[in-house]
């Protein structure tokens, strides 16, 4: 199984601040196909994820230019600048290139 | 509006049987593979199975191969997940969600316990 190494576990922001999420896999996220299968969830507090990126860099529908991800093979980061008070919650990365499909642990976004 | 409304959960004694449901709508269902997705309380995302848009072709984790079943009605926009030989560690909440990833439904309650 591929195994999502994310760091760090919490993450303290004041708001308006810029905050980074590393996720790294244990194999190749390169798809035979080509693509790289690797998304960015947050979930808020006793809701359900949401999608925030895919496939390394593209922004869901919706989702602010504040939010951006960049990386390629096993090493991806997300970065957030200009920290609202709704992004607050737990980031996931996830990976859908094979099965089965692995999250990494999380990451919580919490105000200092 | 594209939406996933999962149904079926609740208490169940090991070794029991469970039925989940994932109604979809504002999309063509048909079109697209789903998933099943739980979060055990307090704890990440696990994956626990996929099916293709056709049905034809299944994946699921090894914890509950054997055990659970996903299937799809295209007709009826509607998704399932069989689990049987229920265990304690099952207990979660599960989520259908859409192949990409980009919608997901409010999830459901599953507890397994005596």
């Amino acid at each position: 199984d591929v195994l999502m190494t994310q760091t760090p576990v919490s993450l303290p922001v004041s708001l308006g601040g810029q905050v980074s999420i590393s996720c790294r896999s244990s194999q190749s996220l390169v798809h035979n196909n080509g693509n790289t299968y690797l998304s960015w969830y947050i979930q808020k507090p006793s809701q359900s994820p949401q999608l925030l990126i895919y496939k390394v860099s593209n922004r869901f529908s919706g989702i602010s230019d504040r939010f951006s991800g960049s990386g390629s093979g096993t090493d991806f980061t997300l970065k957030i600048s200009r920290v609202e008070p709704d992004d607050l919650g737990v980031y996931y990365c996830g990976q859908g290139t094979q099965y089965p499909y692995t999250f990494g642990a999380g990451t919580k976004l919490e105000l200092k | 509006e594209v939406q996933l409304v999962e149904s079926g959960g609740g208490l169940v004694q090991p070794g029991r049987s469970l039925k989940l449901s994932c109604a979809a709508s504002g999309f063509t269902f048909s079109n697209y593979g789903m998933h099943w997705i739980r979060q055990a309380p307090t704890k990440g995302l696990e994956w626990v199975a996929s099916i293709s848009p056709s049905g034809g072709s299944t994946y699921y984790r090894d914890s509950v191969k054997g055990r659970f079943t996903i299937s799809r009605d295209n007709a009826k926009s509607t998704l399932y997940l069989q689990m049987d030989s229920l265990r304690s560690e099952d207990t979660a909440t599960y989520y259908c969600a859409t192949e990409v990833g980009d919608y997901w439904g409010q999830g459901v309650m599953v507890t397994v316990s005596s």
